[in-house]
């Protein structure tokens, strides 16, 4: 099966301007994610899909990010504007099931000036 | 808070030894739990899966959880150096994304 596909795999960006992300899940996973990893950490939530509805976005600093996933396949994360703390690896993740371990796609690493 | 705690490392261990990764979590309800693998520059690989007290064995790795200490391990046999990573622990809670942890470095030397 394909796997998860994000693009695009890198961009530098100057602080204040805007960006955003395309992640394309794995076919019939329900549940998508979208994690921020900066360096030296942990990967962190900052939304989770079921579907085309959020299950939680408690974490997504919604001043500047925001997400959707139009019917319920594709989604896209844009930050807007962007600040140079936004500097990480954007990770989608999909699963058939939140208790499934999921399926990560290969990341956009984001570089803000 | 929901913590998932690891000690960042790095771990050496020579080529051939067992290499034991530990993880501590605060959600006592916590349901699933996860070691991913994760190569420097790229994305998180789902190693092992565990849902219940005891181990689980797959080929050279073995995941144990004690739900009683809120604690998740990786036993890695036959270390190799292909082997040297930042190895993730993952805790989830029934219908919720997973909480990572910061991760261990593992060196594996030849």
């Amino acid at each position: 099966e394909a796997g998860v596909a994000q693009s695009p795999r890198y961009k530098i960006i100057e602080k204040r301007q805007s960006v955003a992300f395309w992640c394309n899940p794995i076919s019939g996973h329900a549940t998508l994610y979208w994690y921020q990893q900066i360096l030296g950490q942990g990967p962190k939530l900052l939304i989770q899909f079921q579907n085309n509805g959020v299950v939680d976005d408690s974490q997504l600093p919604k001043d500047r990010f925001s997400a959707e996933r139009l019917k319920g396949v594709d989604s896209t994360l844009k930050i807007q504007p962007a600040k140079l703390e936004d500097s990480a690896v954007y990770l989608c993740a999909s699963s058939l099931q939140p208790r499934d371990g999921y399926t990560f796609g290969s990341g956009t690493r984001l570089t803000v000036v | 808070q929901k913590e998932v705690e690891q000690n960042s490392g790095p771990l050496s261990v020579p080529e051939g030894a067992i290499a034991s990764l530990n993880c501590t979590y605060s959600d006592r309800v916590s349901q699933s739990f996860f070691w991913y693998r994760q190569y420097s520059g790229k994305s998180p690989e789902l190693i092992m899966s565990i849902y219940s007290n005891g181990d689980k064995e797959d080929g050279r790795f073995t995941a144990q959880l004690n739900k009683a200490s809120q604690y998740v391990s990786l036993l890695i046999r036959d270390s190799q150096p292909s082997d040297s990573a930042t190895y993730l622990c993952a805790v989830g809670n029934s219908g919720y994304a997973l909480n990572f942890g910061k991760g261990t470095s593992l060196l594996v030397t030849p």
